[in-house]
């Protein structure tokens, strides 16, 4: 199989701190990650794609300088939510790209950020 | 631009009934179509995928999907569901040749009811 784990799957923070959220493929090597967003009752929308050792790809409307992505090794990739505000809370998905035979993403559980 | 279109958000249904969901998409280019599904409090789960090949594609778990190019549709379909399958079920598409970014439809509720 393969594993993609998130961490925290909860995080509740104070209105102009940072958060970071890491995502990890347990069981196998991803080049690259992707970072969506979901809000309640609707789909999940591309935020970025997190390529190990260069810099993320974002998706039109995205503030790379308010989401900062890192993917620094082939097994994680960090997303980091910078002075968040109440508007910044929603359900953070990512997901790893398995290579090989075939090419399947293969996503973590999410994490629920909360920004008071 | 590639966009998905899930035509229900909700679809209740009884159990040991069929079900379709429905899913239309538009791309100007050849497509990759998927459908995953996200179970209560966990990660989406990739249910079926169409590549190439045969239009009819099929799940461990009894579902299935028929890619209709003339239709641009993929629709997924159970003849009998359970009360397991309640669930949402997201349809996505990506461009065919790089398996990159996937777009989501906005999601169907399957509610199975007793």
């Amino acid at each position: 199989g393969a594993v993609v784990s998130q961490h925290p799957s909860w995080v509740i923070c104070k209105s102009g701190t940072s958060v970071k959220i890491e995502c990890r493929s347990l069981d196998f090597q991803a080049t690259t990650m992707f970072w969506y967003r979901q809000f309640p009752k609707q789909s999940l929308m591309l935020m970025a794609t997190s390529n190990e050792g260069s810099k993320a790809t974002y998706e039109q409307g995205v503030e790379k300088d308010k989401f900062l992505i890192n993917h620094a090794s082939l097994t994680l990739s960090t997303l980091t939510v910078t002075s968040a505000h109440p508007e910044d809370s929603s359900f953070y998905i990512c997901s790893a790209l398995k290579t090989g035979l075939t090419y399947e993403q293969y996503f973590g559980p999410g994490t629920r950020l909360t920004v008071t | 631009a590639q966009s998905v279109t899930q035509l229900d958000s909700q679809v209740p249904v009884f159990e040991e009934a069929p079900v379709e969901l429905r899913c239309n998409y538009s791309s100007s280019v050849s497509v990759y179509l998927f459908w995953y599904v996200q179970y209560p409090n966990q990660g989406l789960q990739l249910l079926l995928k169409y590549l190439s090949g045969s239009t009819l594609v099929e799940s461990i778990n009894g579902f299935e999907a028929e890619f209709n190019k003339s239709q641009t549709s993929f629709h997924l379909r159970k003849p009998s569901v359970h009360i397991s399958d309640t669930a949402e079920y997201f349809c996505a598409v990506s461009e065919s040749g790089g398996y990159n970014k996937l777009i989501f439809g906005a999601g169907t509720r399957l509610a199975v009811h007793p």
